[in-house]
């Protein structure tokens, strides 16, 4: 039972260039979430979904973008990357809002450099 | 105002010997959830307990249990008969609001050091 699944595990983007972090759940779970965790620091939200063609932004969304045509995957986009966004990037994904317990995935460590 | 207030600096404990997290919390809700997540140096997110707002007693999972106090809004965690693999960065989370837009919010987090 694969869960939640985020690729690329490792990466490291030069200023200003573009990518997408990857993330799949297995689970048949609507609720889904992209959160960043700076060193040293709690996560904070950058956007959710609660179903297939539904997204809305959380608590630090600029800089990022989302997109759900399906109930699986959940891509967070980067557009024009800059040193702010070093972080480690975290999808969790869950089958009620807020639910007791979300499934996390392994995370993604980012480096812009 | 943060939401989630976990302000002990890095604690440690003797293995076996218990070990209370504090974390408070800020909410005007009436139905809210305190969760628990465990964060261990490979980097993955453990959820460990959950307590709703309405829960009349404390929530336990084998070792770990919650103190719920609500009039004071802190929800400490209690770990009980500490191991060498409890070492590991903890976080508070609460949930705000129901329905769909509900989710978490994290603190700071509280990193435990276990010595043998």
């Amino acid at each position: 039972n694969a869960g939640v699944t985020q690729t690329p595990k490792f990466r490291i983007l030069k200023i200003g260039q573009s990518m997408t972090l990857q993330c799949a759940q297995d689970m048949n779970h609507n609720y889904m979430y992209w959160y960043r965790q700076d060193p040293g620091m709690g996560l904070k939200l950058i956007y959710y979904s609660v179903g297939a063609g539904i997204t809305d932004k959380g608590e630090v969304p600029n800089g990022y973008n989302v997109s759900r045509s399906t109930t699986e995957d959940f891509p967070l986009r980067l557009e024009l990357a800059a040193p702010s966004q070093t972080s480690v990037y975290f999808c969790a994904s869950s089958n009620r809002p807020g639910g007791a317990g979300y499934t996390f995935g392994s995370g993604t460590r980012l480096t812009v450099v | 105002a943060q939401k989630i207030t976990q302000t002990q600096p890095g604690m440690f404990v003797q293995e076996k010997e218990a070990v209370t997290l504090d974390c408070t919390y800020d909410t005007s809700d009436q139905s809210y959830g305190l969760f628990w997540y465990k964060q261990p140096s490979s980097g993955e997110m453990i959820f460990l307990i959950y307590q709703g707002s309405y829960d009349e007693q404390n929530a336990t999972e084998g070792r770990y249990s919650l103190n719920f106090q609500k009039a004071r809004k802190s929800a400490n965690l209690v770990i009980s008969a500490s191991q060498l693999g409890d070492s590991a960065m903890y976080f508070c989370a609460m949930r705000e609001e129901t329905g769909a837009n509900s989710k978490l919010t994290f603190g700071k987090g509280i990193t435990l050091s276990v010595r043998p």
